[in-house]
């Protein structure tokens, strides 16, 4: 079955700190991956996303992860973080053929000290 | 171009009891998909519809059920709710099954 990890359940960073989420995924096919963020009182929202093509991905707010296929992992980074990206953040796979059924992590939540 | 939106956003009932939760998808998109949210699980997937049909479904009960509407608008229904149904419950839609989906605000069931 497929299943989603993410490492680490609560991190703390002081503003400007470089960021790295992990997450890994188990799933014996071709897949697609994404990246949500919760920010607090607000729905989830899409940081990026994997499909095919260039393993390194960019997304919002100066986000990106890259995608491994040998490790099955899809680490979240940021250079510099900053207080407004305190939030909680998922890892979502999505198998190939799966249509529109996401299977999340148990999220990352992420606190910015300023 | 408005967003994906969920009603009602709060709702009370009590064990034994049925509800009906409402999702409208961002105009143009013709998949919704619903997940449940709670502390102890995460988020999962419930089930999935395109173009009026069921695509997807998770693990859960035969008491959770959905149906979509020829406009794309889709309703959640829970049968018999027992206390471990509060949650989150989260509609998402998309433009079509398997492309990127767009998450709505979420409506918070409290079963007593």
């Amino acid at each position: 079955a497929q299943s989603v990890s993410q490492h680490n359940h609560h991190v703390i960073l002081s503003e400007a700190a470089s960021l790295e989420l992990g997450c890994n995924y188990s799933y014996g096919g071709t897949v697609n991956l994404f990246w949500y963020v919760q920010y607090p009182g607000q729905h989830l929202q899409l940081l990026l996303k994997y499909f095919s093509g260039d393993p390194l991905v960019k997304g919002i707010k100066g986000f990106e992860a890259e995608f491994i296929k040998s490790k099955f992992s899809f680490n979240l980074r940021k250079p510099s973080v900053q207080w407004s990206d305190t939030a909680e953040y998922f890892c979502a796979v999505k198998g190939e053929n799966q249509g529109g059924k996401l299977i999340f992590g148990q999220g990352t939540e992420l606190s910015v000290k300023p | 171009k408005a967003g994906v939106t969920q009603t009602p956003r709060y709702l009370i009932k009590t064990r034994g009891q049925q509800v009906t939760l409402s999702c409208s998808p961002i105009s143009g998109h013709r998949s919704v998909s619903w997940y449940q949210q709670t502390p102890g699980q995460g988020l999962q997937f419930l089930f999935e519809y395109f173009s009026e049909t069921q695509r997807n479904k998770g693990n859960f009960p035969g008491r959770f059920s959905g149906r979509q509407f020829s406009n794309s608008r889709s309703e959640m229904n829970v049968s018999t709710l027992e206390l471990g149904d509060s949650a989150l419950y989260l509609c998402a839609s998309s433009w079509g099954t398997g492309n990127e989906q767009f998450f709505g605000p979420g409506t918070r069931l409290t079963v007593l």
